[in-house]
């Protein structure tokens, strides 16, 4: 069956780079998303990308994708404080579903 | 404007009461969803509905019963719940379900609800 698979945690300082990566197992044409969830709130669509596409980037957000290994990953740039969340990686599948990931909680170090 | 709307933000209440929570969004978004969330873990789908019916329903206890009065609205009836239902209720909403689109589904910031 379907499913999505993400490391828990990841620690950066401030100013780095962050890399957050997923695993997903549909062979089939679809879309993949990166959600953040601050503590307390909803879930906020970051970006995503077509499963034909290799890469996309949206200002300091880069998403690279490697169809062959179906290995998905976020690039956070210069990461601030603020960017402390959960990630979720996600993949829609049928009838409206969203297959998600665990999420990977960042935490970002002053 | 990509917002849901989700009222109350916090609830409270006994396993004998009966309450509900609603949800809104005017993007003209014709699929409309419910997710349960338990603290740091992903959403949990409880129900899909599509041009305002039910589509999916995955296997969710009959003390949960959503209603979809229109196609703005979103309600989850709540009656009879036990205490490990507490959790983060989140709505959300996509243009439709269609398998060929981007379906980007947008939510709402969730009603937290514990059940004493």
């Amino acid at each position: 069956g379907e499913d999505v698979e993400q490391s828990l945690f990841l620690s950066v300082r401030e100013g780095d780079s962050s890399v957050i990566n997923c695993t997903y197992t549909d062979s089939s044409s679809t879309y993949l998303y990166w959600y953040k969830q601050e503590p307390g709130a909803g879930l906020q669509l970051l970006t995503y990308i077509f499963s034909n596409m290799d890469m996309k980037q949206d200002q300091r957000l880069t998403v690279l994708l490697n169809k062959k290994d179906k290995h998905l990953s976020l690039r956070i740039a210069d990461t601030q404080t603020g960017d402390s969340a959960i990630y979720f990686c996600a993949e829609k599948s049928r009838g409206g579903k969203l297959i998600f990931g665990q999420g990977t909680e960042l935490s970002v170090k002053p | 404007d990509t917002e849901v709307t989700q009222t109350p933000k916090h609830l409270v209440m006994g396993m004998t009461n009966k309450k509900s929570l609603k949800c809104e969004q005017h993007m003209g978004h014709r699929a409309m969803y419910w997710y349960k969330q338990k603290a740091k873990k992903p959403p949990e789908l409880m129900f899909v509905y599509s041009y305002e019916k039910l589509s999916i329903n995955e296997s969710v206890p009959s003390r949960f019963s959503p209603e979809c009065p229109n196609s703005s609205l979103l309600n989850l009836h709540l009656h009879a719940l036990q205490p490990e239902d507490s959790a983060l209720y989140l709505c959300a909403s996509s243009q439709d379900i269609a398998q060929d689109g981007k379906n980007i589904q947008y939510f709402g910031a969730g009603t937290r609800l514990s059940v004493l």
